[in-house]
């Protein structure tokens, strides 16, 4: 089945740096790469996705690239801000079972 | 529209009684997810709806666990009887027109069995 290994669990960096996360899976067929951004005590919520035909997509501050060859994908998030401080979920399709599997998390912490 | 809806926010219940979590999905939307969220698990599919039918239920933990969905704009997920392994967040999220699009997530429930 689909497998998607999330790294780093915990990120802390200085605010107006940039943060880095990484996600690889194991389904080949895969070509849908969502990341959600998860606030305290609230649902996770959609901040950008890329699909398989792309290689990079950005909407300001964050940008997503995808390797299909090596089966990896990344969020870069520049210049953050304290607002930048929550959980992030990659995740893609587990296309055999038409379903979303998540990674594992990512707690990204912003030091003023 | 409001969003996906969930309730209750928060339920403390006894081991043993029946608990019902409930979901209303985004008008128009024809797929209704149910997550549940721990520490040590993340975020694991439980089960979800297109059209109101169920598609896979896979990841229902056991026999105890059980969803429905009677319209578009209502689903419920019932554990019967409750244990205190079931203490999770429990998200409910839908979408529009395919699996691999943007999913909408509810609030949440927190369940805690004690």
């Amino acid at each position: 089945g689909e497998n998607v290994e999330q790294h780093p669990s915990t990120l802390s960096v200085q605010e107006g740096d940039s943060a880095v996360i990484k996600c690889t899976y194991s389904d080949s067929a895969s070509n849908y790469f969502p990341w959600y951004k998860q606030e305290l005590g609230k649902g996770p919520q959609l901040i950008i996705d890329i699909r398989s035909n792309v290689g990079e997509k950005k909407d300001q501050r964050i940008a997503v690239t995808l390797n299909k060859t090596a089966k990896h994908f990344s969020l870069h998030i520049t210049e953050t801000q304290p607002e930048d401080s929550a959980v992030y979920f990659c995740a893609a399709p587990y296309s055999s079972a038409s379903k979303i599997i998540f990674g594992s998390g990512t707690r990204l912490s912003i030091r003023p | 529209d409001a969003g996906v809806i969930q309730s209750p926010r928060h339920e403390v219940t006894e081991m043993g009684q029946e608990v019902t979590l409930r979901c209303k999905p985004i008008s128009g939307h024809d797929y209704l997810f149910w997550y549940r969220q721990t520490m040590m698990r993340g975020l694991e599919l439980l089960i979800y709806f297109n059209n109101n039918v169920p598609i896979d239920d896979s990841g229902m933990p056991e026999d105890r666990f059980s969803a429905k969905m009677p319209n578009a704009s209502f689903s419920t997920l019932k554990i019967q009887p409750s244990e205190p392994r079931d203490s999770a967040v429990y998200f409910c999220a839908s979408s529009y027109s395919r699996v691999f699009t943007e999913a909408f997530f509810g609030q949440g429930t927190r369940l805690t069995v004690v």
